[in-house]
């Protein structure tokens, strides 16, 4: 089975770095995603890991280690508009299918 | 179209009515999945397609749970006889193809009350 751990609710001040820990336990890992989803909104893709290392994209970063089981999203230069829930999914690519496997989400609050 | 459709937005069910939920996938997505998302928690997955063809309804939590996506586009999610517990928002994705590492693009779902 797979295993997804991340903090549930997470604040931070706008114009700063807020880091979204992920750790997770799994068999045949294929790739590590971030979603970004505004309450009654659909996910939204921010990023993706399969190699270890740091992908930056803009204002955002993600990093993963395969050997530890362990992924962060970072999100620097914090705006209001970054409130929003953050799901972090893991895929198993079983004979093509690449469904997800979410974590619970960190709702994330960006305060004056 | 641009995105993935998915309608209705919002049903309210009365507890053993039957309910038909469609998703329109981005054109010429080859893979499509349903998710299911409780309040407050992450999308669960139910079940897979690659065209016209259901390679996974794992998650499927009984069999009052039935998809199809009969010419390899639309699909639909069926459930009959609902129970409250099937509240929940119902999440479509597709993706470009089946192999690889693609990236899904979700609906914004349907959010079916049972009463």
């Amino acid at each position: 089975g797979q295993n997804i751990d991340q903090p549930t609710e997470m604040t931070a001040t706008e114009g700063a770095i807020v880091q979204i820990n992920c750790t997770y336990q799994t068999s045949g890992f294929n790739g590590l995603f971030w979603y970004q989803q505004h309450a009654g909104e659909a996910p939204t893709f921010l990023s993706y890991n399969v190699l270890d290392g740091l992908e930056e994209k803009g204002r955002f970063s993600s990093f993963l280690s395969r050997s530890k089981g362990y992924s962060y999203l970072l999100l620097k230069e914090l705006q209001m508009k970054d409130s929003a829930s953050y799901l972090c999914a893991v895929s198993r690519a079983d004979f093509g299918n690449e469904k997800l496997t979410f974590g619970t989400g960190t709702r994330l609050t960006i305060i004056p | 179209g641009a995105g993935v459709s998915q309608s209705p937005r919002y049903k309210v069910a009365k507890r053993g009515q039957d309910v038909a939920l469609r998703c329109d996938p981005i054109s010429g997505h080859v893979s499509l999945f349903w998710y299911q998302q409780a309040l407050g928690q992450g999308p669960e997955f139910l079940t897979y397609f690659q065209n016209e063809a259901q390679l996974d309804k794992s998650g499927l939590p009984s069999d009052r749970f039935f998809a199809e996506r009969p010419e390899g586009s639309v699909s639909t999610l069926k459930i009959q006889r609902t129970q409250q517990e099937d509240s929940a928002v119902y999440l479509c994705a597709s993706s470009l193809e089946g192999t690889g590492q693609n990236i899904q693009y979700f609906g914004a779902g349907t959010r079916l009350s049972v009463l």
